[in-house]
């Protein structure tokens, strides 16, 4: 049983648009909340994680928002590119223990 | 640095064999995990290991058994394959305290 809700499951953005993904959750211990990239025919890597004492953190292009009420948190990618075309995967988990992942995200960047 | 190695990358089997996934890590790292990826459902939990000698359940263990001898090591076993086992497997580690998981590349499982 899914307890993290990701949507869409896929996603076509115009090169220097912005990409948008969400993901809900439901289990209120929850405090840590990643963002896995996967490439095609590699393993997933971190791109970005939040903890609940702030409602949004940035690198660079990448940014989460965070609700911590509304059990709800969202990745934008600013100004995409193709490069930024993968599969992105957001998760939940109490901070060093199992995470539960999403369904996933097919981004794809036109150019 | 090799980080976290899977071997094999890529396996067909028929109903019924048996098989180890072999997973290998550098990072001195105590916990480690078996996941399963299929199209629509995301990264799901097999089995993961807190350290070295212990291993518990995830969400989908059955059909499953895996073996933590040296901390380095992870091994996820099927001991009757079934058609339904046919996905990607992923080994991930993790440092004590931290969050980041580091995934291997993976092992492309077929069961016919």
């Amino acid at each position: 049983q899914q307890q993290v809700k990701q949507s869409p499951q896929s996603l076509i953005v115009q090169k220097g648009g912005i990409s948008i993904i969400n993901c809900a959750y439901e289990n209120t211990a929850f405090d840590y909340f990643p963002w896995y990239q996967q490439f095609p025919g590699k393993g997933p890597a971190l791109l970005i994680a939040i903890r609940p004492d702030v409602s949004e953190k940035k690198e660079g292009r990448f940014t989460i928002s965070f609700n911590k009420s509304a059990k709800q948190f969202s990745l934008h990618i600013m100004d995409s590119q193709p490069g930024d075309s993968a599969t992105y995967f957001c998760a939940a988990g109490e901070y060093g223990n199992k995470l539960v992942f999403g369904a996933g995200t097919i981004l794809r960047v036109k150019s | 640095n090799a980080g976290v190695t899977q071997t094999p990358k890529f396996q067909v089997l028929k109903t019924g064999q048996s098989m180890t996934l072999q997973c290998a890590q550098d990072m001195n790292h105590n916990s480690m995990y078996w996941y399963r990826q299929d199209p629509g459902m995301g990264l799901r939990l097999i089995y993961y290991s807190a350290s070295e000698g212990t291993t518990d359940k995830g969400e989908v263990p059955d059909g499953y058994n895996v073996s933590r001898l040296k901390k380095q090591n992870f091994l996820l076993g099927l001991e009757s394959a079934a058609p339904s086992q046919t996905s990607v497997y992923f080994c991930a580690s993790r440092s004590v305290g931290a969050g980041e998981l580091f995934f291997g590349e993976g092992s492309r499982l077929t069961v016919l």
